[in-house]
C-alpha cells in the first residue's frame, strides 16, 4: 500500500535557525497537502501543491513539490517559538481518493 | 457554522467494552475519515467515506466499523476495546468538488480514548 515518510522525526532549533523537513511517497501523487499541528490540538490545513515542481511561499514558509511527484519539502526561514509543533505532508494517490499521511516532523524552537 | 465535531473529548474504557464516538460535520462535505494518532506513528486512516452509504477502509480498519447513513454524520465504533487502541482519534471531512476549498481536510478537536 502507499506509504508517506518524512525525515526528521523530530528536530530542536533555536529561535533564527532555518527548519527543513521532507517528505518521501513510494508512489505517485496527484498532489500533496501540508498541516500544522499545535501541541495538544489537531491538524490545520497550511497549503496544497498539484504541480510538478511547484514552489509556493507563505510568509516564512516555502514549499515544494518534486518533479516526478513523489517528494515534497517544507522549509522555514528564521523559525520563531510560534513554529512549534508537528508538521505533517499528506498525500492522494493518482485515482484514488483516500489521504494518506505521512509520519510527521516535530518542531522545536528554543527561544 | 461549527465545523467538523467530535464526542465525546475524553473516554476511559475496560477492555472488551463497546463504544461509538460521534462525528458530525456541518458543511456539507462529502468525504469524512478516521484517523488514529499515537506517539511517533503520524496519522493513520482508520476508514473513510466518499458519500452517504459509501465506506471503505483505510490502513488500520481492525476493531473499527463504520456508517455513513447522512452527508453529515460518520460514526466509529469499537466493538470489543483492546489495550492496543488506546489512541487520540480525529474526524475529519472536505470538499470533493471545484475550486480552492477542494480536497482541504478540516479536523475535529479529537477523541483521547483509554482503554484499560
Amino acid at each position: 500500500g502507499q506509504q508517506v515518510m518524512q525525515i526528521p522525526q523530530y528536530q530542536h532549533v533555536q529561535e533564527g535557525e532555518d527548519f527543513t523537513t521532507y517528505c518521501n511517497s513510494s508512489t505517485t501523487l496527484s498532489n500533496i497537502q501540508w498541516y500544522k499541528q499545535r501541541p495538544g490540538g489537531h491538524p490545520v490545513f497550511l497549503i496544497q501543491l498539484v504541480k510538478s515542481g511547484e514552489v509556493k511561499k507563505q510568509k516564512r514558509l516555502t514549499f515544494q513539490f518534486g518533479e516526478a511527484k513523489k517528494n515534497s519539502s517544507l522549509h522555514i526561514t528564521a523559525t520563531q517559538t510560534t513554529d512549534v509543533g508537528t508538521y505533517f505532508c499528506a498525500g492522494r494517490n493518482t485515482g484514488f481518493q483516500k489521504l494518506v499521511f505521512g509520519t510527521g516532523t516535530r518542531l522545536l524552537v528554543s527561544p | 457554522n461549527a465545523g467538523v465535531t467530535q464526542t465525546p473529548k475524553f473516554q476511559v474504557l475496560k477492555t472488551g467494552q463497546s463504544m461509538t464516538l460521534q462525528c458530525a460535520q456541518d458543511m456539507n462535505h462529502e468525504y469524512m475519515s478516521w484517523y488514529r494518532q499515537d506517539p511517533g506513528m503520524g496519522l493513520r486512516l482508520i476508514h473513510y467515506s466518499v458519500g452517504a452509504g459509501i465506506t471503505d477502509q483505510g490502513e488500520v480498519p481492525n476493531g473499527y466499523n463504520v456508517s455513513r447513513s447522512t452527508t453529515e454524520d460518520f460514526p466509529l465504533r469499537l466493538l470489543s476495546a483492546a489495550p492496543s487502541q488506546t489512541s487520540v482519534y480525529f474526524c475529519a471531512s472536505s470538499y470533493r468538488g471545484t475550486g480552492l476549498a477542494k480536497n482541504i481536510q478540516y479536523f475535529g478537536a479529537g477523541t483521547r480514548l483509554s482503554v484499560l
